[in-house]
């Protein structure tokens, strides 16, 4: 079957970094989907990696290794408002996405 | 900009009643979803359509029926609600189906009692 793994729940301190992991196991492959969910509130969209390598984009950076079936999300420089929820979502063969449970963040001060 | 907009967003329903959540998007997207969104689990998709006049159904279509007659809507119906419908809905829509990415509405949070 198909299926992502991503932790439930991560603490970070303020002003850290923090690195977010997710495993996938699909049925072909076309690409990978790092999302943000605050609390009450829609997915907005971060990041999309189809091919090997680090792609980043100011504080956040997402890597993929397609060999491995691994993804990371790195965030730097952590702010309270980057406390959310951050899913991880493939994309299979037939397109479909594959969405984690998703990767609840607690920022501390 | 408007995006993605979904009505109603919050709803309260008895055992056995109907209803119908609509979706509109601005943006003249192809591909359109429904997800729904429960706690510890992932999004997990209804049903969705790709194109005018398209719908498929998706990994938990049962108890839901969808139609995309417009282009620019995707209605997702529960004819009989049942308890286990209780849950935050999310419609989505995107350009393409390969690299396009998602564009979320802000949910609708039903309750069926």
């Amino acid at each position: 079957g198909q299926n992502i793994d991503q932790p439930t729940e991560m603490t970070a301190t303020e002003g850290a970094i923090v690195q977010i992991n997710c495993t996938y196991q699909t049925s072909g492959f076309n690409g990978l989907f790092w999302y943000q969910q605050h609390a009450g509130e829609a997915p907005t969209f971060l990041s999309y990696n189809v091919l090997d390598g680090l792609e980043e984009k100011g504080r956040f950076s997402s890597f993929l290794s397609r060999s491995k079936g691994y993804s990371y999300l790195l965030l730097k420089e952590l702010q309270m408002k980057d406390s959310a929820s951050y899913l991880c979502a493939a994309i299979d063969s037939n397109y479909q996405l594959i969405w984690g449970a998703g990767t609840k963040l607690i920022i501390k001060p | 900009n408007a995006g993605v907009t979904q009505t109603p967003k919050f709803r309260v329903l008895k055992t056995g009643q109907s209803m119908t959540l609509l979706c509109a998007q601005d943006m003249n997207h192809e591909y359109m979803y429904w997800y729904r969104q429960d706690p510890g689990m992932g999004l997990r998709l209804i049903h969705y359509s790709v194109g005018e006049g398209t719908t498929a159904k998706g990994e938990v279509p049962d108890g839901y029926n969808v139609s995309r007659l417009k282009k620019q809507n995707f209605l997702l119906g529960l004819e009989s609600a049942a308890p286990s419908q209780t849950s935050v809905y999310f419609c989505a829509s995107r350009t393409d189906r390969d690299t396009g990415e998602l564009f979320f509405g802000e949910g609708s949070r039903l309750t069926v009692l």
